[in-house]
């Protein structure tokens, strides 16, 4: 059971370039989400998503997109890179709204130059 | 909006010995969940103890325990028997119940296990 799966573990970009962060789940968990950790600042929470076809904007949206075709995959676009974006990324899923654990992926590191 | 705080940056622990960490948060709501998460140098975020607001009693899991004082608006844990293994990252986070995918995190706590 690999539970979440985030591809790459480790990107440099140019500004100005884009990417999508892969995000794959194995549970068939509804939620998922896209948090951001900058240091001095904990986790900030991207998009994210209540099932398929369903997304929303969390704390920090601006310069990425997200799309939920499937249950399993939450891919997150960045537009066009910025050297603000450069922050560690986690994909996080859970199956239920009541006390449940929410599973992370191993993070995506990006700097963007 | 629901925000977490954790004052401490870092905190120092002999192994074997008791640490607390502390954590308050601001919430209208009445009930909600709380979470201590663990980041090792590996970076996987470990999910560590949980409590339910609406539960009196303080979670519990081994070594780790909670002292929630709700009407304080207070989650601090406390690890027994330090351990080398225990050094880390400790995020305190907050949900509201009926929002699964939206956590809202502390700026963490950096405890160091010294021999």
């Amino acid at each position: 059971n690999a539970g979440v799966t985030q591809t790459p573990k480790f990107q440099v970009l140019k500004t100005g370039q884009s990417m999508t962060l892969q995000c794959a789940q194995d549970m068939n968990h509804e939620y998922m989400s896209w948090y951001r950790q900058d240091p001095g600042m904990g986790l900030r929470l991207i998009h994210y998503s209540v099932g398929a076809g369903i997304t929303d904007q969390g704390e920090v949206p601006n310069g990425y997109n997200v799309s939920r075709s499937t249950t399993e995959d939450f891919p997150l676009r960045l537009l066009s890179a910025a050297p603000s974006q450069t922050s560690v990324y986690f994909c996080a899923s859970s199956w239920g709204v009541h006390l449940t654990e929410a599973f992370f992926g191993q993070g995506t590191r990006l700097t963007v130059v | 909006a629901q925000t977490v705080t954790q004052s401490q940056p870092e905190m120092s622990v002999q192994e074997a010995e008791t640490v607390t960490l502390s954590c308050t948060y601001d919430t209208s709501e009445s009930d909600y969940y709380l979470f201590w998460y663990k980041q090792p140098p590996s970076r996987q975020m470990i999910l560590v103890i949980r409590q339910e607001a609406y539960k009196q009693q303080n979670a519990t899991e081994n070594r780790f325990s909670v002292n929630f004082q709700k009407a304080a608006k207070s989650f601090s844990l406390k690890i027994s028997d330090s351990q080398l293994g225990d050094a880390a990252m400790y995020f305190c986070a907050y949900r509201n119940t009926g929002t699964a995918s939206k956590l809202t995190f502390g700026t963490g706590t950096r405890l160091q296990v010294t021999l």
